[in-house]
């Protein structure tokens, strides 16, 4: 089936480095991806919606300029995390599909520490 | 707006136990409806879907009605085992004239542990 790949898995870095994560759709072209944070032991909040070849669209109350997001091809986007901060620890998720009433499927997600 | 709701938890249940877990929401649309669940560490599956009023679901003994009278979507296992303990979510997809549009609407999430 559809396969959706997440990477970094892990990554703990200092306060005020960039991070980058990666979502890549394996086996199928994905014109939009989605982003969420999710919080321990909370449900997902869905950050932005990544377009191929356009500007993501953010929900409201996120910082378009901390949380940058490139989606150059139908097969990968990405999120960076600007001079991160404590405060932007989280498990982050992004996923693929979802159009024409066929489900989403999720990559395994990244958890970022910041210290 | 769009929104789900799901009972509050945890759940806690003997292995071979019956499990429900409810699910009711509210959209403008015509929505499509999914459980996903999620395992320690990792991200979400796809557990089952459906995408019109009646329509059941179902996955590994796993099943849900579109209730569209009632704006239901309740989870339920006849018998659970130890390897069913995970987060639930039920969430909901924009739908317009049947068609899908990928944005998804997550409940609060439901944390189901089974002991043997």
């Amino acid at each position: 089936g559809a396969v959706v790949s997440q990477h970094p898995s892990w990554v703990i870095c200092k306060s005020g480095t960039s991070v980058k994560i990666e979502c890549r759709s394996l086996d199928f072209q994905a014109t939009t991806m989605f982003w969420y944070r999710q919080f321990p032991k909370q449900s997902l909040m869905l950050m932005a919606t990544s377009n191929e070849g356009s500007k993501a669209t953010y929900e409201q109350g996120v910082e378009k300029d901390k949380f940058l997001i490139n989606h150059a091809s139908l097969t990968l986007s990405t999120l960076t995390v600007t001079s991160a901060h404590p405060e932007d620890s989280s498990f982050y998720i992004c996923s693929a599909g979802g159009k024409n009433n066929q489900p989403q499927h999720f990559g395994d997600g990244t958890r970022l520490s910041i210290l | 707006g769009n929104s789900v709701t799901q009972m509050e938890g945890p759940v806690t249940l003997s292995e071979e136990a019956f499990l429900t877990i409810n699910c009711t929401y509210t959209a403008t649309g015509y929505p499509s409806l999914f459980w996903y669940v999620q395992y320690p560490g990792e991200g979400l599956q796809l557990l089952l879907k459906a995408t019109k009023a009646d329509d059941k679901g179902s996955n590994k003994g796993f099943e849900a009605t579109y209730r569209k009278e009632t704006t239901s979507f309740h989870l339920e296992k006849g018998s659970v085992q130890v390897s069913d303990s995970a987060v639930y979510f039920c969430a909901l997809s924009d739908s317009v004239g049947g068609t899908s549009y990928g944005k998804l609407t997550f409940g609060q999430g439901t944390i189901l542990t089974v002991h043997p």
